[in-house]
């Protein structure tokens, strides 16, 4: 079935870029997004990419997808202590309902 | 900016209570769901409707029903509450061709 897997973890300091990377396995996928979850709070929408796309530039955030390794990333330049949270990569299919989760990954930006 | 509202943040039920988890969109959306996500098991799909009145079953619907008799709520039924129902509970809003938003999470404790 469909799979989308992250590394768990992730630490950088403060003022650097942090990369956070994604693979997913459905083909069809149409829509990838990735979202930003602070503790005891909802998911907040960060960004999504099409699939037709292979990157996409939104303020600090920079996504790259690659359909070929159907890899896809998230960097975030000039990482800062506000940006510590998990952040989860998703697909949504064209199908109500087809939608994929990561596991997260736990960003921890270090003074 | 709210979109995805959900009616409590915080929740604490008896077992065997009858629960309602509502969940309003403002974006005229088509498709709404409903998440839970526990440490260790990410986001799992619970139920979701694709129109008025329709609903389908997602990945763990034991021990739920939904409702969803207008298009912009969506309500989750826990018919007999139970403790390993403690979870934190997630309301999605998509229309299918864009962004997917969430609300900021119902953490609903079963003692």
């Amino acid at each position: 079935g469909e799979d989308v897997e992250q590394s768990l973890f992730l630490s950088v300091r403060e003022g650097d870029s942090s990369v956070i990377n994604c693979t997913y396995t459905d083909s069809s996928s149409t829509y990838l997004y990735w979202y930003k979850q602070e503790p005891g709070a909802g998911l907040q929408l960060l960004t999504y990419i099409f699939s037709n796309m292979d990157m996409k530039q939104d303020q600090r955030l920079t996504v790259l997808l690659n359909k070929k390794d159907k890899h896809l990333s998230l960097r975030i330049a000039d990482t800062q202590t506000g940006d510590s949270a998990i952040y989860f990569c998703a697909e949504w299919g064209t199908n109500a309902g087809k939608s994929t989760f990561g596991d997260g990954t736990t960003l921890t930006v270090k003074p | 900016d709210v979109k995805v509202t959900q009616s409590s943040r915080y929740l604490v039920k008896r077992t065997g209570e009858k629960v309602f988890l509502e969940c309003v969109q403002d974006m005229d959306h088509e498709n709404m769901f409903w998440y839970r996500q526990d440490p260790g098991l990410g986001l799992r799909l619970i139920y979701f409707s694709y129109d008025v009145k329709m609903k389908e079953k997602g990945d763990i619907p034991e021990g739920y029903s939904v409702s969803r008799e207008k298009k912009e709520r969506f309500s989750l039924i826990l018919e007999s509450a139970s403790t390993n129902q403690t979870s934190m509970y997630l309301c999605a809003s998509w229309a299918g061709n864009t962004e997917a938003f969430f609300g900021q999470g119902t953490r609903l404790t079963v003692v």
